[in-house]
This record gives C-alpha cells, structure tokens and sequence, in this order.
C-alpha cells in the first residue's frame, strides 16, 4: 500500500544553516505530495504542495520539488529562522486517502 | 473565517468509560477527516467522510470506534470502553476538492485524551 517516509528527527540546526528534510514515497499511483507543519502548542498548517512531477511547491522561504524518477519530496530552505522550531509532516494524498509520515521536529537555536 | 474546530481539547477519561469528541468543519467543506497522532508516531487514519457517500471506516483501529456526521457538517468520534492504549490526540481535518484535484486539508486544534 501507499507510504510516506521521513528523515527522523530531531534536528537541531543553528540560525541561518540550510536544511534538509528527507521525504520518500510509495504510491500505487501518482499522488499529490504535502508538507504541513506543527508549531508547539497548534494546529497542523499546510507548508506547501506539489501536485505533479517535477512541479515546486514553495511558501515562506522553504521549497520542495515532487520528483518521480527517486519519489522524493524533500523539504529546504537556505537560512532557517528560529520561528521554523516546529515539527514537519510530510504527506501523500492518492484518491481521498492521505498518508502522512511520522514527523520531523526541527529545533532553530540562535 | 473561523477554522476547523474541536471539543474538548482535553479529556480524561477512566478505562472503561464511553467518551465523544467533537469537530466542527469549516462551512462548506464536504470531506472531514479523523485521525490519531501518538506520541512519537505519524497520523493515524481512522475515519473519511466525504458528501454523501458512504463513510469510509477503513482505518478504524477496533468495533470500539464509531464516528457520526450529521447533516454534512458536525461530526462526533465515539470511543466505547475506552483503554490505555487510546490515550492519544484525536485530530480532526475538513477539506474541500480543489480544482486541480488535490485536496487541501484544514486540521483543528486535536483533542487530547488521556485514559488512567
């Protein structure tokens, strides 16, 4: 069945660094891909979302490309901020199914 | 406008005793989703309600679990006899199809229920 996969956590990175977070799919078909992310204390929010290969999905500075050929939509951005500190899901919707991974807690120390 | 909200945002509840959880969709929004988020653990799917149409119960974890959505809109997640292992957050998300066809999913604030 379809699953995401998601670099475990927790990463802690300094003000400015660039980051990554691995996100890998398997899907049956061709799904739409997501980040959402989880500030302490609230809600999920959708981040961004692709939905077809090689589409870029962007929002607030952090950008991730929907690649077919290794079925990966992994999370960057070039100079986190310590308002990033949140935790990151990244998801897959096939039909009216989503499947989410299991998070990504990111800690931004200044 | 007011997002996708939920009740109450926390409850605890003995093992064995019944307890509902409530989500109010935004306005308009056909589908309403439930899932579990464990700690340390992904989300959970347990329940998709879309229109109409027959619920789809597919991730329900046990006979336990029971959900309800009247007239389209308010939906109740009931957990009967509750154990230690449904201590968890319950979280509630509506959406409505774009028309690209992927679905944007609002989430509410969860639930929190813990079971002593």
């Amino acid at each position: 069945g379809d699953s995401v996969t998601q670099m475990e956590g927790p990463v802690t990175l300094s003000e400015e660094a660039f980051l990554t977070i691995n996100c890998t799919y398997t899907a049956t078909g061709y799904p739409s891909l997501f980040w959402y992310v989880q500030y302490p204390g609230e809600g999920l929010q959708l981040l961004l979302k692709a939905t077809k290969a090689d589409d870029k999905g962007s929002n607030k500075g952090f950008e991730a490309t929907y690649r077919k050929e290794t079925t990966s939509f992994h999370l960057e951005k070039g100079s986190v901020q310590v308002s990033d500190s949140a935790v990151y899901f990244c998801a897959s919707l096939t039909g009216n199914q989503f499947y989410f991974g299991t998070g990504t807690s990111l800690t931004v120390i200044p | 406008g007011a997002g996708v909200s939920q009740s109450p945002s926390n409850k605890v509840t003995e093992k064995g005793k019944d307890v509902e959880l409530r989500c109010d969709p935004i306005s308009g929004h056909t589908a309403l989703y439930w899932y579990r988020q464990s700690l340390g653990q992904g989300l959970e799917f347990l329940i998709y309600f879309q229109g109409n149409s027959a619920p789809d119960k597919s991730g329900l974890p046990s006979d336990r679990f029971s959900a309800e959505r009247t007239g389209g809109s308010v939906s109740t997640l009931t957990i009967q006899r509750t154990q230690q292992e449904d201590s968890a957050v319950y979280l509630c998300a509506s959406s409505l199809m774009l028309t690209s066809g992927a679905y944007e999913q609002y989430f509410g604030p969860g639930t929190r229920l813990t079971v002593t």
